[in-house]
């Protein structure tokens, strides 16, 4: 069946220094991908997203690219803070064959101060 | 503006027993989507609600059943509970049910099942 890979796992980053979550998606058909933050009490919070006519967003410290033909896209956080620390999933969503959104298994993102 | 609210917030029951789960929507929103989270994984679809109908399923068997009230709240109920339903539910809403508007996310219900 469908699926997305979500990788890193866990990522350790220092306080201003970048961090970079990647996804692949199986199904070819999938056309809108979102970002969501996910705090422990807060619920899932959606950060940015980007839909298949688009190859890159950008939302200040926050971007998203898209490669289509390689089905995968990255979200990218530049200057990180230690309140971005989090975890982030990755979708992809499909309205092909039906409803379908499907998540990445999600990345653990740690900023140290 | 109140954005999606969920009850109870932690809810522990022994296998056997059956469970609901209630969802508020945002504020003009219309459709509600239920996911379960297992620990250490992403959600996975479990059914959407438009129109007070369910619209739309993902793999998920016939004890998982759920209601939507005119308010577009909605309900999940779970019966005959196993081990493995441990996780932590959560609902969100949107303004269509087209899998390209965005979903806002409620905080989830965590129900341990023992």
């Amino acid at each position: 069946g469908e699926n997305v890979e979500q990788h890193p796992s866990t990522l350790s980053v220092q306080e201003g220094d970048s961090a970079v979550i990647k996804c692949t998606y199986s199904d070819s058909a999938s056309n809108y991908f979102p970002w969501y933050k996910q705090e422990l009490g807060k619920g899932s919070q959606l950060i940015i997203d980007i839909r298949s006519n688009v190859g890159e967003k950008k939302d200040q410290r926050i971007a998203v690219t898209l490669n289509k033909t390689a089905k995968h896209f990255s979200l990218h956080i530049t200057e990180t803070q230690p309140e971005d620390s989090a975890v982030y999933f990755c979708a992809a969503s499909t309205n092909t064959g039906g409803f379908k959104t499907i998540f990445g298994a999600g990345t653990r993102l740690f900023v140290k101060a | 503006d109140a954005g999606v609210t969920q009850s109870p917030t932690h809810l522990i029951k022994t296998r056997g027993q059956q469970v609901t789960l209630r969802c508020s929507p945002k504020s003009g929103h219309d459709t509600v989507s239920w996911y379960q989270q297992a620990l250490g994984q992403g959600p996975q679809f479990i059914f959407q609600y438009y129109e007070e109908e369910e619209r739309q399923r993902g793999n998920f068997p016939d004890r998982f059943s759920g209601h939507q009230f005119p308010n577009y709240s909605s309900e999940l109920n779970v019966n005959a509970l196993l081990l493995g339903d441990s996780a932590l539910y959560l609902c969100a809403s949107s303004t269509s049910p087209s899998p390209q508007e965005t979903q806002y996310f409620g905080p989830g219900t965590r129900l341990l099942v023992l």
